[in-house]
């Protein structure tokens, strides 16, 4: 089993839909990084969370300690919001990266 | 502050001959990252370094790739004799410290290995 796992994998809406990626992990953490990247394209980091909730935007991040779960809730999406979303946890020594969630958003 | 700054952007090697990736860390970040995403793979962990230190290499092949951050100038991920299987896109991220703080990440290179 992954250290780190992501749902869905991919992920198809229409512009305008309420989005939800989640992102599970098994192991203890200092910090959980949501990341975006686009098709060949660099990384950009969209969060760093170690507790509650953060806001930027449109994007919305989320994370339970106790349950070890994040979320990343994107409203009003865009097509402009379609991208690989990745998890990456981060622990005493590195980070460890969920498979990504690729999100396309239809016009 | 221009950020993670990697270079080459995109690198071509033949078989055999060497690899050499730089990554120059935010201003006062003293941790680096590598990290390799082989095509339509995630990304993995390869190797962690403090100035002039390799803290974790556990993620590097145990042949043909070595990494070094000196005390000055930049991070090098170095791939000697490549092969085509090492075409991937190299990231490295830098941390101000090594927990709870946030990532800064670089464009990456990409190396094709013909």
């Amino acid at each position: 089993k992954n250290e780190v796992e992501q749902s869905p994998q991919n992920l198809t809406a229409q512009e305008g839909e309420f989005i939800t990626i989640n992102c599970s992990y098994s192991v203890g953490i200092s910090a959980l990084h949501w990341l975006q990247q686009h098709p060949g394209g660099g990384i950009v980091s969209l969060f760093m969370l170690s507790s509650g909730k953060k806001k930027h935007g449109r994007l919305i991040a989320t994370i339970n300690i106790q349950e070890k779960h994040s979320s990343l809730h994107i409203t009003a999406s865009h097509p402009r919001d379609s991208a690989v979303y990745i998890c990456a946890v981060q622990g005493a020594q590195k980070l460890v990266f969920g498979q990504g969630t690729r999100l396309t958003i239809n016009p | 502050n221009a950020g993670v700054m990697q270079n080459p952007r995109h690198l071509v090697r033949r078989r055999g001959q060497e690899a050499r990736l730089r990554c120059s860390p935010m201003k006062g970040h003293s941790h680096v990252y590598w990290y390799r995403q082989l095509p339509e793979e995630g990304l993995k962990f390869m190797v962690y370094l403090q100035k002039e230190n390799i803290i974790d290499e556990s993620g590097m092949p145990k042949e043909r790739f070595s990494a070094e951050f000196p005390k000055e100038g930049p991070s090098i991920l170095r791939i000697q004799q490549v092969v085509r299987g090492d075409s991937a896109a190299y990231f490295c991220a830098s941390f101000a410290s090594g927990g709870g703080t946030e990532a800064f990440f670089g464009q990456g290179t990409r190396l094709t290995v013909v």
